[in-house]
């Protein structure tokens, strides 16, 4: 069965950090675009960080230089650490299959709450 | 910048057919963009790839009710024969190098 399954979401308090994984299965991550996209409370999604299939990165302007994207190819996994964390990063995070997101996890809450 | 434009709602009654719109930033036109839906209280799933000239593809298991078609920096999505369960918002997406956009989504209610 081709699917994402996210996890590593918690409540943590402002300043402190998590790392989110995502599990493939059915395809290869390092074949792909895999990207991370949130949602927080009563909002639309938002993209958050991309790695390319040659290893690029990139980030949106809200996460840049507090997020870090990375894939362990021998697992098949994706990941998300989030660092510096912020109260306006409560969301549900939600990793996706490439450009045009054709797979998507159901997602991992993050609170950021003291 | 590549911005994606939705209008924030949209209603059409059971059984009858919506298109709902998604306007590509100017300078965009050529752009290919997704299509996703959000049922309630559940994480978003993949519709369809638009293609500018019109040409799309359904995801797995998404019926041909689900239709797609562009005019210019103008992507839309047609429901036809709608049913309850399409009550849902509606977010088109898109790329370009390091980054991916969603538009601000449509919440679409089934009268």
């Amino acid at each position: 069965e081709v699917r994402l399954v996210e996890s590593g979401g918690g409540l943590v308090q402002p300043g402190g950090s998590l790392r989110l994984s995502c599990a493939a299965s059915g395809f290869t991550v390092s074949n792909n675009y895999m990207t991370w996209v949130r949602q927080a409370p009563g909002k639309g999604l938002e993209w958050v960080s991309v790695i390319y299939t040659g290893g690029a990165t990139y980030y949106a302007d809200s996460v840049k230089g507090r997020f870090s994207i990375s894939r362990d190819n021998s697992k098949n996994m994706l990941y998300l650490q989030m660092n510096s964390l912020r109260a306006e990063d409560t969301a549900v995070y939600y990793c996706a299959r490439g450009t045009d997101s054709d797979l998507w996890g159901r997602g991992t809450l993050v609170t950021v709450s003291s | 910048q590549l911005v994606l434009t939705q209008s924030p709602s949209a209603s059409a009654s059971l059984g009858a057919s919506v298109n709902l719109t998604c306007t590509l930033s100017s300078g965009h036109s050529s752009y290919v963009i997704a299509w996703h839906q959000q049922q309630p209280q559940k994480g978003p799933r993949y519709l369809m790839k638009l293609h500018s000239d019109g040409s799309h593809s359904n995801g797995d298991g998404i019926p041909d009710r689900f239709s797609g078609s562009s005019s210019g920096t103008e992507r839309y999505l047609t429901i036809s024969s709608l049913q309850s369960e399409d009550e849902a918002d509606y977010y088109c997406q898109t790329w370009g190098t390091g980054i991916w956009v969603f538009g601000g989504g449509t919440k679409l209610t089934v009268l």
